[in-house]
């Protein structure tokens, strides 16, 4: 299985700064189609993931454009270029090219 | 923007079996899947199976292969997770998810949608 590695695990952040998450797979996540299958969730507490973004680098409708996210092959990054209060959460990298889908173990962003 | 409501909270003895449902709003049913994630409590996200909604073929995770059933009832727009043999450490909250259709690649839209979970709760 691909196994996902993420850093920081735990992010504390001062409101306006920004922050970035990295996500390391074990095998290159570049498919045979040629899409790169690498989506990033934020999870607040007590509510299901939501999808920020797709393909690495697709947001996906009505997240804020404070979020972008970059990468290939086996490096990914999230950023957030000025945290908000809102942002509090976890945040995981996910990967869809190959299966099983496997995810990150979570970054936990909180405000410093 | 399809919706997906899970079945209630259940409490379960060890050894026994629970069937978590997904009902989907979008009439379109049969032109997606679903994935089905767990997390235990306090801890990270666990993809355990998809199913298409389509023609209900199926792809497990290697740790719940023979443990979980993922089906789906087109006629009421119902997908369903049973998981066998529970054990305390099985205690989590379950998520359906809209997925692709079809196993192979390339995967239009995938995990975009949720469920709100179900806590299953295994205890003797």
């Amino acid at each position: 299985d691909v196994v996902m590695t993420q850093s920081p695990l735990s992010l504390p952040v001062t409101l306006g700064q920004p922050a970035s998450i990295s996500c390391r797979s074990s095998q290159s996540l570049v498919h045979s189609d040629g899409n790169t299958y690498l989506n990033w969730f934020q999870q607040r507490s007590g509510q299901p993931p939501r999808r920020l973004i797709y393909k690495v680098s697709t947001r996906d409708s009505g997240v804020p454009d404070r979020f972008s996210a970059s990468g290939s092959g086996t490096d990914f990054t999230l950023k957030i270029s000025r945290v908000e209060a809102e942002d509090v959460g976890v945040y995981y990298c996910m990967q869809g090219t190959h299966w099983p889908y496997t995810f990150g173990q979570g970054t936990k962003l909180e405000i410093k | 923007q399809v919706q997906l409501v899970q079945s209630g909270a259940e409490v379960k003895k060890p050894g026994a079996s629970v069937k978590v449902s997904c009902k989907a709003s979008e009439h379109t049913f049969d032109s997606y899947g679903f994935s089905w994630v767990r997390q235990a409590p306090g801890q990270g996200l666990e993809w355990m199976g998809w199913i298409s909604g389509y023609d209900g073929d199926t792809n497990y995770a290697r740790e719940f292969q023979g443990r979980v059933i993922l089906t789906t009832d087109t006629s009421t727009k119902t997908a369903y997770m049973e998981l066998r043999s529970l054990r305390s450490d099985d205690t989590a909250v379950y998520y359906c998810a809209k997925d692709r259709i079809l196993r192979r690649w390339p995967v239009v839209d995938s995990l975009g949608y949720w469920g709100q979970g179900t806590l299953v709760t295994v205890s003797s």
